[in-house]
């Protein structure tokens, strides 16, 4: 059972790079979230989805980007990355909007 | 503004003895509470819920208790186990534009053998 299933695990990019981080999910989930835990501090949504081709910023969207062209998939972009985007990013996937979300195993970014 | 509050972030328990994690939260529009544990290098796995219909919700060792006018709830593990050590999440949602879940910092447990 795959669930929640989020590329790279690890990434170390240089200050003005840009890449995609890739989030697919294959329960059919509607709800699709991005969130990115920094060190001593609890998970920050940057964007969600309730459904394909719909999203909407979360508390921490400046400097990223999303799309949702399929139920299944919600790839995070970062177009110009910079230091403080040093975190860990979850990806996770719900049936209905607040309630039990699954999230992937994470992906460890290090702007340098 | 935190919404979701775990004010000690850490709690060390003897293997076999009660460990109690609380969370606190200041919006009265949520209506929806859960537990989330953390392994390392792993997501957020869901570990229990309550709703603010109940003040009690238990699942084999582990049992949430809610508070509505406190606007507290805790999460009691008996007995503790040392695979039990890891970060706990506490999250909260309610509906419309409360829907999203806010989480709190977490709380890391650590089971002494």
């Amino acid at each position: 059972n795959a669930g929640v299933t989020q590329t790279p695990k690890f990434r170390i990019l240089k200050i003005g790079q840009s890449m995609t981080l890739q989030c697919t999910q294959d329960m059919n989930h509607n709800y699709m979230y991005w969130y990115r835990q920094d060190p001593g501090m609890g998970l920050k949504l940057i964007y969600y989805s309730v459904g394909a081709g719909i999203t909407d910023k979360g508390e921490v969207p400046n400097g990223y980007n999303v799309s949702r062209s399929t139920t299944e998939d919600f790839p995070l972009r970062l177009e110009l990355a910079a230091p403080s985007q040093t975190s860990v990013y979850f990806c996770a996937s719900s049936s209905h909007h607040g309630t039990e979300a699954f999230f992937g195993q994470g992906t460890r970014l290090t702007v340098v | 503004d935190q919404q979701v509050k775990q004010n000690s972030p850490s709690l060390s328990v003897q293997e076999g003895r009660i460990s109690i994690l609380n969370c606190d939260y200041t919006n009265s529009m949520f209506d929806y509470f859960l537990w989330y544990k953390k392994y390392p290098a792993e997501g957020p796995t869901f570990l229990i819920s309550i709703s603010s219909i109940k003040d009690k919700n238990e699942d084999g060792r582990f049992t949430v208790f809610l508070n509505k006018s406190a606007k507290h709830l805790s999460l009691h593990i008996v007995p503790s186990q040392p695979g039990d050590s890891a970060v706990y999440f506490c999250a909260a949602s309610g509906a419309g534009a409360n829907s999203k879940l806010t989480f709190g910092k977490g709380i890391t447990l650590s089971v002494r053998p």
